[in-house]
């Protein structure tokens, strides 16, 4: 069973900074693109960014651009958002998901994303 | 960007019956379209994908169809655990992948 376990969200001030790590088990991680998709409390889905199975390509919103930097650490199955100059409106659940087909099979592209973990919640205060 | 609207934004059905949600591409995306559960406190839930493949484990009374640019999520029979928001995510276009805004579902 595929599991994705967030962490490091946390209640931080405006312009500050903050990591967030997603472990995973239950798949061979170095085989999946792996994305980041944010909800603001009550508010609909977002997506973030997306890394590439081997970590050598990425894709981000413009909303986060060049605030947000994704990776990954494939020898420990872990993917990371590190989130830079946070403003309010930056105030989410963060997910991480993975995408439904594995590498070489399916190059970097548009991520179908079929496991979810349950997020952490970064809170913002201005 | 490809924007999607979803509709209605609320649905409320009686139990054992059939609830029928929209989501309208604002461009094409050919058959990219995927569908979402939503429960309170917890992750969305993959449903269907590719418009009208059920994922594994989706139960057979959630059903999916369209193409291009209109799309259409079929409950039938609701169920009390059927009680969540469901998204549609258009993956055929991007950066970025776009969500709908979501439509609620009640039991009346």
């Amino acid at each position: 069973e595929v599991q994705l376990l967030e962490s490091g969200g946390a209640f931080v001030q405006a312009g500050g900074s903050l990591r967030l790590s997603c472990v995973s088990s239950g798949l061979i991680f170095s085989s999946y693109d792996m994305s980041w998709v944010r909800q603001a409390p009550g508010k609909g889905l977002e997506w973030v960014s997306s890394i590439s199975a081997s970590g050598d390509s990425t894709k981000y919103a413009d909303s986060v651009e060049g605030r947000f930097s994704i990776s990954r650490d494939n020898s420990r199955n872990t993917l990371f958002l590190q989130i830079k100059s946070l403003r309010a409106e930056d105030t989410a659940i963060y997910f991480c998901a993975k995408r439904d087909c594995p590498s070489p099979g399916c190059r970097f592209g548009a991520p179908l994303l079929d496991n979810w973990g349950q997020g952490t919640l970064v809170t913002v205060s201005s | 960007e490809v924007v999607m609207t979803q509709s209605p934004a609320t649905l409320s059905v009686s139990p054992g019956e059939r609830a029928t949600l929209s989501c309208r591409a604002s461009q094409t995306i050919q058959g990219a379209l995927a569908w979402y559960q939503q429960k309170p406190g917890q992750a969305p839930r993959l449903l269907i994908s590719a418009a009208s493949n059920r994922a594994t484990g989706i139960p057979a009374r959630f059903s999916g169809s369209g193409s291009g640019t209109e799309f259409t999520l079929i409950i039938n029979s609701l169920q009390p655990e059927d009680v969540a928001v469901y998204y549609c995510l258009q993956y055929g276009n991007w950066p970025p992948i776009t969500f709908g805004q979501g439509t609620r579902v009640d039991i009346k």
